[in-house]
């Protein structure tokens, strides 16, 4: 859906580790998100960006930081991975129009143990 | 309060139903609503933008009510891959960032 690409899809990681996740888009969108979902909780925004360089925290986004160096990707860091940071994380896109969705990548799923 | 509330359901209803869901959101300058679907272990899909007039796109309604602060979704002839989690989607204020509902479940079943 809308050429976006999350990398990897399956990751298991140990507590203390750094972990970045990459989002790659191919239809030239201006806004990218990062989300996770947890049982219970849905899909809460961590970070999302409005062009390149330009980020905004979203409502979860303390243990994580954010990086956009080109249009088309996006990149969602762990410095130091929890157990509490295990989840599902999707990446999506929307372009600059005031009522245009979001289109979803696969989804990543991080387990830290 | 959350900022989009959803009843969690389960819905579970027959092949044929009319079954609706109702979304409520508390930030009213609020502009942009969706409805997505979410298939288990799968991302959410675009179901339906909702625009101020209501609208339909074959079996689904979706409606808003600015009043009162709540989108609603409408599903006609429910049909057994309807089953699936159903989020609302809603701007935070009148900027770019999308609020999720934690979703509603609907259970078709023949």
């Amino acid at each position: 859906d809308a050429g976006i690409t999350q990398s990897p899809r399956h990751k298991v990681t140990e507590t203390g580790t750094p972990v970045t996740l990459r989002c790659h888009q191919t239809e030239n969108h201006r806004y990218m998100y990062w989300y996770r979902q947890d049982p219970g909780h849905g899909l809460r925004l961590i970070h999302y960006s409005y062009g390149v360089k330009d980020t905004d925290k979203g409502e979860v986004s303390d243990g994580y930081s954010v990086s956009r160096s080109k249009t088309e990707d996006f990149l969602l860091t762990l410095e130091s991975a929890t157990s509490s940071q295990t989840s599902v994380y999707f990446c999506a896109t929307r372009d600059g129009a005031l009522n245009s969705p979001l289109h979803f990548g696969n989804g990543t799923r991080l387990t830290v143990t | 309060r959350k900022e989009v509330e959803q009843d969690p359901g389960p819905f579970n209803v027959p092949e044929g139903a009319t079954v609706a869901f109702n979304c409520t959101y508390s930030n009213s300058a609020s502009q942009s609503f969706f409805w997505y679907r979410q298939d288990c272990r799968k991302e959410p899909k675009l179901l339906m933008s909702v625009y101020s007039s209501g609208n339909e796109d074959g079996r689904f309604t979706a409606q808003l009510n600015r009043a009162s602060q709540y989108i609603s979704l409408l599903i006609r002839d429910s049909k057994l891959s309807d089953s699936a989690t159903y989020l609302c989607v809603v701007n935070r204020g009148a900027g770019n960032k999308l609020v999720f509902g934690a979703g509603t479940i609907l259970r078709v079943k023949s």
